[in-house]
């Protein structure tokens, strides 16, 4: 069975400061993805960064970082430097071995204040 | 670019009729899925498809069932709409494989009244 905690329902960040999105996982897999999307109140789920389970580095795509915790089963997202367009819902979500499904979290709403 | 679209951006529908809401994908990816998005639930996933003619259950496939056959087409259907079917519908496609990401269409709004 395959879990997604995100215990931050909602989040504010002053515009340019830094901010992390928690993310806890569960899974049997010894072998998995980590995934986090973007929802802007547009609907549209856009694809943010990926985390190979045996990726020895942290995932990094522009102001984007995926702070990987192996053994703490946690994938935490960091968007440095906030813009007013990170305003959106984040989901974080894990695909085990095989990589048909996706699990998702219940999602993080973040609001960046001017 | 990935594309993917769904038929409507807001739909609403009668209790009992019979709902088609369709996915088409632009880049030949084997595998769709169909999701529902409710606030505090984030989604779930009710059916995909990792092939033509070929599906698979999510978690939540009572009161849907699905359609694929064309490899770029992948319909969901609720042939007895209720309310409580009311909600955000998203579509996504990925390639076969580990851990490629899926491409989300634009959802679909439904409302059964």
């Amino acid at each position: 069975a395959q879990k997604i905690t995100q215990t931050q329902p909602g989040m504010f960040v002053q515009e340019k400061e830094a901010v992390t999105l928690d993310c806890t996982y569960d899974t049997s897999d010894p072998s998995y993805g980590l995934f986090w999307y973007k929802q802007p109140s547009s609907g549209e789920m856009i694809f943010l960064i990926y985390q190979g389970s045996y990726d020895q580095q942290n995932a990094t795509e522009g102001r984007y970082s995926l702070n990987f915790q192996k053994a703490r089963k946690s994938a935490n997202l960091v968007i440095s430097a906030s813009q007013l367009g990170d305003s959106a819902m984040y989901f974080c979500a894990i695909s085990p071995q095989g990589g048909n499904q996706f699990y998702f979290g219940t999602g993080t709403s973040l609001t960046v204040i001017p | 670019d990935v594309k993917v679209t769904q038929s409507s951006r807001y739909l609403v529908k009668r209790t009992g009729e019979k709902v088609f809401l369709e996915c088409v994908q632009d880049m030949d990816h084997e595998n769709m899925f169909w999701y529902r998005q409710d606030p505090g639930l984030g989604l779930r996933l009710i059916y995909f498809s990792y092939d033509v003619k070929m599906k698979e259950k999510g978690d939540i496939p009572e009161g849907y069932s699905v359609s694929r056959e064309k490899k770029e087409r992948f319909s969901l259907i609720l042939e007895s709409a209720s309310t409580n079917q009311t909600s955000m519908y998203l579509c996504a496609s990925s390639l076969r494989g580990s851990y490629y990401e899926q491409y989300f269409g634009p959802g679909t709004r439904l409302t059964v009244t």
